[in-house]
């Protein structure tokens, strides 16, 4: 089936600590996306990725690293210099087509920093 | 002032009823999505549009340009139901999305 994973599902860490978040699609999109969510605000875009070995900064990228070596994985550390990371954090891919740009989101990943 | 709106932020309603749950937006925008997203966090799409109005199942979104709006509608309405819709519109010239801050509906048997 295709789809987005993410993975874990739920993730503990100390704080000072770096941790990747996994986000895998077999859509053979070549957009991904990555949001975080916090209670009563909408879902905000911390980076993206058009292609293969680039990115681009969202609106909240302070604090989080990506890469894109592969066209299928589209991981994203989340640093220690983040000052609040626990939050719910999505993954989305879409086509790459400006007429057309319906996402589509893996399940999620909930960080919580003890 | 968020570029989009959402109201009501909650609902709750009886099972069978008819919902409208609202989006106004700001800017102009080529395309505007509705997202459902149920308590376990996974976020479905439901309807992307950029004029007149879509149907399935239960379900029919509609979108007015002119206004900067678009409601989505649930008929004969079902606890199944009860989960958090998002608007979320793409700007002209932009492939980045923004999001409404969502509306929990809650139908209750």
């Amino acid at each position: 089936d295709g789809g987005i994973t993410q993975s874990p599902k739920y993730l503990f860490r100390k704080e000072g600590q770096n941790v990747t978040l996994s986000c895998e699609q077999n859509l053979n999109h070549d957009a991904m996306y990555w949001y975080r969510q916090d209670p009563g605000q909408g879902l905000r875009l911390i980076y993206y990725s058009q292609i293969v070995n680039d990115f681009q900064k969202g609106d909240i990228a302070e604090g989080y690293s990506v890469s894109r070596e592969k066209k299928e994985s589209f991981p994203l550390t989340v640093t220690s210099a983040q000052k609040n990371p626990t939050a719910f954090y999505l993954c989305a891919s879409s086509i790459r087509d400006l007429s057309y740009n319906e996402q589509f989101f893996g399940p999620g990943t909930r960080l919580t920093v003890l | 002032k968020n570029e989009v709106e959402q109201s009501p932020q909650n609902l709750t309603a009886q099972e069978g009823e008819f919902i409208t749950i609202n989006c106004s937006y700001s800017v102009g925008i080529s395309a505007l999505h509705w997202l459902q997203q149920h308590p376990g966090g996974g976020i479905v799409s439901l309807f992307m549009l950029s004029s007149g109005k879509k149907k399935h199942g239960r379900l029919i979104a509609t979108i007015n340009i002119q206004e900067k709006h678009s409601s989505l509608h649930i008929t004969a309405s079902h606890p199944r139901d009860s989960a958090v819709y998002i608007c979320a519109v793409r700007p002209f010239g932009n492939e980045k999305l923004t999001f409404g801050t969502g509306t929990r509906l809650t139908i209750i048997p």
